[in-house]
């Protein structure tokens, strides 16, 4: 099993500051690295997804920087607020064979 | 428009029983996927199907029996249940188109006694 590791394991930011959580992967022949945003009771949603082709992709107040050289790759939550209080988890996509997940990365964000 | 639903959402049931979960999608993807989740593991793979008919092993397939006859359905048996198997499970759907995105349903808490 191809292994998507991620950091830390939980992250608690007071409003208005910066939540950064890293993944690091192992499979070269990722593709597609995506994040997802999970709150309680619900299933994962696409948060924001990037390709190996690009080292960084902005939306909002959401940035994904890649550092192809050390298989590596963050989410960046400018800006956080308490709305932002999820689980996060980042993956990796062989070409759409399937994706495997890192542990995933419950943030809280302090009113 | 649902999209992508599963039932039932919560089932409480014995060692040794036999559990089915379903999941039906309204869009017609390609792929279909479960997944269970635990703390400390995230999404782990179970089984997964490109089309009707065509199904395959993910990371964690023992113990569960999938099935899809038609596109739109892919549910998933625990054909004798036990205390590992206690979970939550997704099922997900993808296009396969230049997007690679998954879509999840909201997920079935399943309590194994």
């Amino acid at each position: 099993q191809q292994q998507v590791k991620q950091s830390p394991q939980s992250l608690i930011v007071q409003k208005g500051g910066i939540s950064i959580i890293n993944c690091a992967y192992e499979n070269t022949a990722f593709d597609y690295f995506p994040w997802y945003q999970q709150f309680p009771g619900k299933g994962p949603a696409l948060l924001i997804a990037i390709r190996p082709d690009v080292s960084e992709k902005k939306e909002g107040r959401f940035t994904i920087s890649f550092n192809k050289s050390a298989k590596q790759f963050s989410l960046h939550i400018m800006d956080s607020q308490p709305g932002d209080s999820a689980t996060y988890f980042c993956a990796g996509d062989n070409y759409g064979q399937n994706f495997v997940f890192g542990p995933g990365t419950r943030l809280s964000v302090l009113p | 428009d649902a999209g992508i639903t599963q039932s039932p959402r919560y089932k409480i049931t014995e060692t040794g029983r036999q559990v089915t979960l379903m999941c039906h999608q309204t869009w017609s993807h390609s792929y279909m996927f479960w997944y269970r989740q635990d703390l400390g593991h995230g999404l782990r793979l179970i089984y997964y199907s490109a089309a009707a008919d065509i199904t395959d092993k993910g990371e964690v397939p023992d113990g569960y029996v999938v099935s899809r006859s038609k596109t739109e359905n892919f549910p998933l048996t625990l054909e004798s249940a036990t205390r590992s198997q206690t979970s939550v499970y997704f099922c997900a759907t993808q296009t396969r188109d230049f997007y690679n995105e998954q879509f999840f349903g909201p997920g079935t808490r399943l309590t194994v006694l």
